[in-house]
């Protein structure tokens, strides 16, 4: 079952804050987080893992609640370049696959 | 190192045709995911593979099949096309599955006319 992303889309001034959250109906094991850009491949942000232990990129800031499954991504201070469709990954155990929600489109305009 | 190739990039078959598209992954990755993205249904999950045996498969009919050989490449095979199926067809290499960073081909854009 594909996780709920909210919101679908939003659009921010360069230097705005923005949060991406991803819901699940079911238990999670880990999150996952991607960022699409138009007319490319997928590219990794963040895996959230039971427990607490993340791995990704520095600049990125994500957060994993377990009991209320769901995961939240912060983008601060956004950049034009943060511009791209975010889409959030999960799994609910160690042998299921990564299925992912249907995106959020985050525009970051001059 | 060169990333995940996926050929043919741009594919155009009739309906009731039937289609193999083929995934190159990292060198080293012996894990294969295969997904369907269409506009406003986000990623859609299709297969998962490790070292020839697919772990996982997604909510697709049979139509749709998938292997991977023993130099981890991998093929998706759809048989008696519809229009539905026109999508891009992304496929992620890893080097174990599970939790690990995937990258991501630049997928093959299938119309079904």
């Amino acid at each position: 079952q594909q996780p709920v992303q909210s919101p679908q889309a939003v659009i921010l001034r360069e230097g705005e804050d923005a949060v991406i959250n991803c819901s699940s109906s079911k238990a999670l094991y880990s999150v996952h987080w991607y960022r699409q850009k138009h007319g490319e491949a997928p590219v990794f942000l963040m895996i959230l893992l039971k427990g607490g232990e993340q791995k990704g990129h520095e600049k990125i800031s994500a957060s994993f609640n377990e009991k209320k499954q769901q995961s939240s991504l912060y983008l601060t201070a956004s950049q034009l370049s943060y511009s791209g469709t975010y889409f959030c990954g999960q799994r609910t155990s160690g042998n299921t696959p990564l299925v992912f929600g249907k995106g959020t489109r985050l525009s970051v305009i001059a | 190192k060169a990333g995940v190739t996926q050929t043919p990039r741009y594919l155009i078959k009739t309906r009731g045709q039937q289609v193999t598209l083929s995934c190159s992954p990292i060198s080293g990755h012996r894990s294969v995911s295969w997904y369907q993205q269409t506009p406003g249904q986000g990623l859609q999950f299709l297969f998962e593979y490790f070292s020839e045996t697919q772990r996982n498969k997604g909510n697709f009919p049979g139509r749709f099949s998938g292997r991977q050989f023993s130099n981890s490449r991998s093929e998706m095979n759809v048989s008696t096309l519809e229009l539905g199926d026109s999508a891009l067809y992304l496929c992620a290499s890893s080097f174990a599955g599970g939790d690990t960073e995937a990258f991501f081909g630049q997928g093959t854009r299938l119309t079904v006319v």
